[in-house]
């Protein structure tokens, strides 16, 4: 069946510019999470979803950073005024519920690039 | 706060060798743990989840095993081969108000033909 999916896979923005990332999750997860993945290192937690309800954006790392799921299903990270240190892959994961036992499932990431 | 430490950061080794990687994670508190596998420019795949029950997880070639108690987790890959080139990244999964996966920085694993 299909997985997540991400759009666009590679993005290269000026210092400066807005981007928008998108994320379709499996149909019928709860359940969405972004991450940010720096060169080098693991995935760190930005921001999640249960449904439409953002739940917990402790991970966004300033205020240039802003995240939406108005409907429950397709998520949106949004990054303002591009920085240099924005640079890094942007995962999306979605799981089916709550519950603790179920697996994250990952889409392919887009490369974001700031020149 | 949890965190999760990755040893070796890096591995190569000839085909056929079974190897392990390690994964330590501060807080024993966990409700499971995820192994992933990457390969470069691609996104997560999940290769085993071990419920903080459980003490291991098999799948093919790979087994996962789990000490919550003293925080440790290994990955063993028997018989490698040249297609088990990645990284593998080791993700906990805590309670309360941690509802996010929380990463090691991973271990780059070569096999050698």
């Amino acid at each position: 069946g299909a997985g997540v999916s991400q759009s666009p896979r590679y993005k290269v923005a000026k210092r400066g510019q807005d981007v928008a990332l998108r994320c379709d999750p499996i149909s019928g997860h709860v359940s969405l999470f972004w991450y940010q993945q720096a060169l080098g290192q693991g995935p760190e937690f930005l921001t999640y979803f249960q449904n439409e309800a953002q739940l917990d954006k402790s991970g966004l790392p300033s205020d240039r950073f802003f995240a939406e799921r108005p409907e429950g299903s397709v998520s949106t990270l949004k990054i303002q005024r591009t920085q240099q240190e924005d640079s890094a892959v942007y995962l999306c994961a979605s799981n089916i519920d709550r519950g603790w036992s179920y697996e994250q499932y990952f889409g392919p990431g887009t490369r974001l690039t700031v020149t | 706060k949890q965190e999760v430490t990755q040893i070796p950061a890096a591995l190569s080794v000839p085909e056929g060798e079974n190897l392990v990687l390690n994964c330590s994670f501060t807080d024993s508190a966990i409700y499971n743990l995820q192994w992933f596998r990457q390969d470069p420019g691609k996104g997560l795949t999940s290769l085993l989840l071990i419920q903080s029950s459980q003490r291991e997880q098999t799948s093919g070639r790979l087994n996962a095993s789990l000490d919550k108690s003293s925080g440790r987790s290994t990955l063993y890959i028997a018989a490698s081969q040249p297609g088990d080139s990645a990284t593998y990244l080791c993700a906990v999964w805590s309670g309360g108000s941690n509802y996010k996966l929380t990463f090691g920085k991973g271990t780059l694993l070569t096999v050698n033909p």
